[in-house]
């Protein structure tokens, strides 16, 4: 079974401060990891992913992510965060690469920025 | 990205109703998925659905409750049946599309049961 934790149900930082968003994740075989960020009342919106190749992924918005083999880590990072990233993370894993298996989600991390 | 569609936004039901929940795609998916998000908590799997055979229920969730409709490639029905309060959640639909196998997901309905 696979499965992801995120340790931290709420995460403060200071606007134009760096930010990270722990994610680890538990998976058989090689792990395909996914950040995703909500909105209040609006759907999941797909920010990066990892699938093989360099470690450091970088997606929308500015955010980059690290993927760690051997911590089984895959962090959410912003070098400088802005008031308008305040909003819900998720990470999620799914154990193959293909679109037919659902990804599984950590329970999400809110994220506050504040000016 | 995908375009989703998702029908109603939301719906303040009474307990012992039901309510169907639409979910339309704006090109042909084979899989689509549903998730219920409950209040603070994070997503869980419904169940997978194929065009043209049986939905895949997780555990712990019975087609009897939520019963699912792919009629075609593009858009499947979720029912809600005999609400009770603990239902009350956001239920999300979501596609894979495209090349890349991300994950798309449509603004969610919020249901609440009084």
């Amino acid at each position: 079974a696979q499965s992801v934790a995120q340790p931290e149900d709420q995460v403060n930082v200071a606007e134009g401060n760096p930010l990270t968003v722990k994610c680890t994740y538990s998976v058989s075989g090689n792990p395909y990891l996914f950040w995703y960020v909500q909105y209040p009342n609006r759907g999941l919106q797909f920010l990066l992913k990892y699938i093989t190749g360099d470690n450091l992924v970088k997606g929308s918005y500015g955010f980059e992510a690290e993927f760690n083999k051997s911590q089984t880590s895959f962090h959410l990072k912003k070098p400088s965060a802005l008031v308008s990233d305040s909003a819900l993370y998720f990470c999620a894993v799914r154990s193959s690469p293909s679109g037919n298996t659902p990804l599984v989600f950590g329970k999400g991390t809110r994220l506050s920025v504040i000016a | 990205s995908a375009v989703i569609s998702q029908k109603p936004s939301r719906d303040i039901c009474q307990r012992g109703t039901s309510l169907t929940i639409q979910c339309q795609v704006d090109s042909q998916v084979t899989m689509m998925f549903w998730y219920r998000q409950q209040p603070g908590q994070s997503l869980t799997l419904i169940a997978t659905a194929n065009q043209g055979s049986e939905a895949t229920y997780e555990s712990g969730f019975v087609i009897d409750k939520f019963p699912i409709s792919r009629p075609n490639l593009t858009f499947s029905t979720l029912t809600v049946s005999n609400m009770s309060p603990e239902d009350s959640s956001i239920y999300l639909c979501s596609v894979v599309r495209g090349g890349k196998n991300i994950q798309y997901f449509g603004a969610g309905t919020r249901l609440s049961v009084l």
